[in-house]
């Protein structure tokens, strides 16, 4: 069974580092792409960036490049998504999905939550 | 890049059936677009893909033949049948360019919640 377990929730202040995790199992890791959604308190999904892990060839919406690091360790089956400085408004849920032609596989999402 | 629009919101009564429609903006018609449902709480999960000419490849593991999918010039369309409470969900729609090493970017419409009245 495919799965893409996501590390848990975190309360940051701004100004704070944070990286956050998403383990897949079940399936060859590097034969797929990660991607990385943003889903802020009552709205729709934002694609942020995605990553295959085999080379680690990333891309990133415009509207996240530079705002946020994706990478990948696929000697353990992880992808990350960091960032070195929190503002509040990066107070959202974060899902990870496996990508072939479509998002088939989610995680059950990280909460982020940024608050001085 | 193409934008998705979807409206805000649907409603449909118990056992009836509803149509979301996902519109591609001018000069994408021939992109494929994903349903994803998101039940309340819960993240998303892939429902089916949709070109011009329908369905692409299999439905979502457990999606239920009462979805179906069409596709029309720029719209994008996801039909429920039969309307049961567990449809109660927000629906997205999304669209990519690319794959392997072409691939561009993802794009998602702002999403449709539908109420089971």
């Amino acid at each position: 069974e495919v799965q893409l377990v996501q590390s848990g929730a975190e309360v940051k202040k701004p100004g704070e580092s944070l990286k956050i995790s998403c383990q897949g199992s079940g399936y060859i890791f590097t034969d797929y792409w990660i991607g990385w959604v943003r889903q802020m308190p009552g709205k729709g999904l934002e694609w942020m960036g995605i990553i295959y892990p085999d080379d680690s060839d990333t891309r990133y919406s415009p509207s996240f490049q530079g705002q946020v690091t994706i990478s990948a360790d696929k000697s353990i089956n992880i992808a990350y998504l960091q960032w070195s400085s929190l503002k509040a408004s990066d107070t959202a849920m974060y899902y990870c999905a496996r990508r072939g032609l479509y998002f088939d596989s989610w995680g059950q999402g990280t909460q982020v939550t940024v608050s001085s | 890049q193409p934008v998705l629009t979807q409206p805000p919101s649907a409603s449909a009564s118990l056992g009836a059936s509803v149509t979301l429609t996902c519109t591609l903006s001018s000069g994408y018609s021939k992109y494929k677009v994903d349903w994803y449902q998101q039940r309340p709480g819960k993240g998303p999960r892939f429902v089916m893909q949709v070109g011009s000419g329908g369905i692409v490849g299999s439905k979502g593991e457990g999606i239920p033949d009462r979805f179906s999918v069409l596709g029309s010039g720029l719209n994008r369309y996801l039909t429920i049948k039969n309307i049961q409470e567990e449809d109660e969900s927000d629906y997205h729609c999304g669209a990519d360019h690319g794959s392997g090493s072409n691939f561009a970017y993802v794009v998602f419409g702002g999403g449709t919640k539908l109420t089971v009245l």
